[in-house]
């Protein structure tokens, strides 16, 4: 069949302005939680992580909130830069085992001096 | 700069050709991972190997197949390729001593069938 171009989420924000990226994930089983910023023409760098037996994890400028009962992740970025701009990926560990990843599909994170 | 590097940055192929993917993992990460980024299927898991041997398996095609080396760096092998396997594919390794399970990814390279 003919392939489509995945439709990202677009969140667009002013500069300086608080954003939330959120994801859902799939697996109950999931133990281990990690959010990835991918610039254009780059691959996926780290951003944050959190494990299951946390609900909130804090990093510089960045908070991860983790809600296990409805199986959701979400990503807050504090005063957000033009350099923030990027697509946002949450993934999950999934089977728990040699630590392979299941991405979500991302969202684009805009920002508007 | 994650510290893993990929060759080539830029491969353009013909349908039917063959080509292999180089990654070279951070100094001392044993884990090597495969991934598939494509328009319409994002970021998918295809092979992960673990200080020389094969760990876990996910969508990867019988037509594609990898190694990792004594030496750690892992090839990537795509064969009988098609128009579909026109993507970025990149690698990422992991150390395994912390409790961090963050895996380190490379630039990739893109692959064009054409």
């Amino acid at each position: 069949g003919e392939s489509v171009g995945l439709h990202l989420p677009t969140l667009s924000v002013q500069e300086g302005d608080n954003s939330i990226i959120n994801c859902a994930y799939s697996n109950s089983a999931s133990d281990y939680f990690i959010w990835y910023k991918q610039e254009s023409g780059k691959g996926p760098q780290f951003i944050i992580d959190i494990r299951s037996n946390m609900d909130k994890r804090q990093g510089q400028r960045v908070t991860v909130l983790l809600n296990k009962t409805v199986k959701h992740l979400s990503l807050q970025i504090a005063a957000t830069q033009p350099g923030d701009s990027a697509v946002y990926f949450c993934a999950e560990n999934g089977d728990n085992q040699g630590g392979k990843l299941i991405f979500g599909q991302g969202t684009e994170l805009s920002v508007k001096p | 700069d994650s510290g893993v590097t990929q060759t080539p940055k830029h491969l353009i192929t013909a349908t039917g050709q063959r080509v292999t993917l180089r990654c070279s993992p951070r100094s001392g990460d044993l884990s090597v991972y495969w991934y598939q980024q494509s328009l319409d299927q994002g970021l998918q898991f295809l092979i992960q190997y673990y200080n020389g041997e094969e760990r876990a398996k996910g969508n990867i095609l019988e037509r594609f197949s990898a190694q990792q080396f004594p030496d750690l760096h892992s090839e990537l092998n795509l064969s009988s390729l098609e128009l579909g396997d026109s993507a970025l594919y990149f690698c990422a390794s992991r150390d395994h001593t912390g409790a961090s399970g963050e895996q380190f990814f490379g630039p990739g390279t893109r692959l064009t069938v054409l």
